[in-house]
């Protein structure tokens, strides 16, 4: 079955430390994923995207991610966390066909 | 580009009225899905059009709920009649093609009464 799965519904991190989501993919074919944030009533904003051109995929606000084949995984890093990185942030893949799976979400805080 | 436009920002509404929520989607782009997100079932993939046809329908609810393409630049969302559980944020989304990401609106956040 196609599905991503993110691991962790709340994570929390001091400002400055790194930030680490997670996010494993099931999927037959080749997938596309990525990755978007969500600010507090705003829609979904993409982080990044990874459509098979290099394994590690920097996006914008200094994320980024690594496609792991062999773990099936994609997960979105930080090295150092701000203020305004406290959001939602979900996983998706392109998996098959012409539908998007989305992960449940991940909610970062980051302590001052 | 303005991006995916969805109208009306907020609607308030009352038990067993009719509720329409518009999408108009990022030129080029043919494929457009809407969504509903919630506290408590997260973001659900309602349908998806491709060139205007709509492919797959299964999350939509029930009966109630309703959604045309009449055009590539213009998509609704109906509720008739409309219940206090569909409280939700809807959104709508474009994409040309699965090697891309979606674009996504604000979305509508819709309050029944």
């Amino acid at each position: 079955a196609q599905s991503v799965t993110q691991l962790g519904s709340h994570v929390s991190v001091s400002e400055g430390a790194l930030v680490l989501l997670r996010c494993n993919y099931s999927s037959s074919v080749p997938p596309y994923l990525f990755w978007y944030v969500q600010y507090p009533n705003q829609g979904l904003q993409l982080l990044l995207k990874y459509t098979s051109a290099a394994t590690l995929v920097k996006g914008i606000n200094g994320f980024e991610a690594e496609f792991k084949k062999s773990e099936t995984s994609f997960h979105l890093t930080k090295p150092s966390a701000h203020m305004s990185d406290a959001a939602e942030y979900f996983c998706a893949g392109s998996l098959t066909g012409n539908q998007f799976y989305f992960g449940t979400g991940t909610s970062l805080t980051v302590i001052p | 580009d303005a991006g995916v436009i969805q109208s009306p920002r907020h609607e308030v509404t009352e038990m067993g009225q009719e509720v329409t929520l518009r999408c108009k989607p990022i030129s080029g782009h043919d494929y457009l899905f809407w969504y509903r997100q919630t506290m408590m079932r997260g973001l659900e993939l309602l349908i998806y059009f491709n060139n205007n046809v709509p492919i797959d329908d299964s999350g939509m609810p029930e009966d109630r709920f309703s959604a045309k393409m009449p055009n590539a630049s213009f998509s609704t969302l109906k509720i008739q009649p409309s219940e206090p559980r569909d409280s939700a944020v809807y959104f709508c989304a474009s994409t040309p093609g699965r090697r891309a990401p979606l674009h996504f609106g604000n979305g509508t956040r819709l309050t029944v009464t």
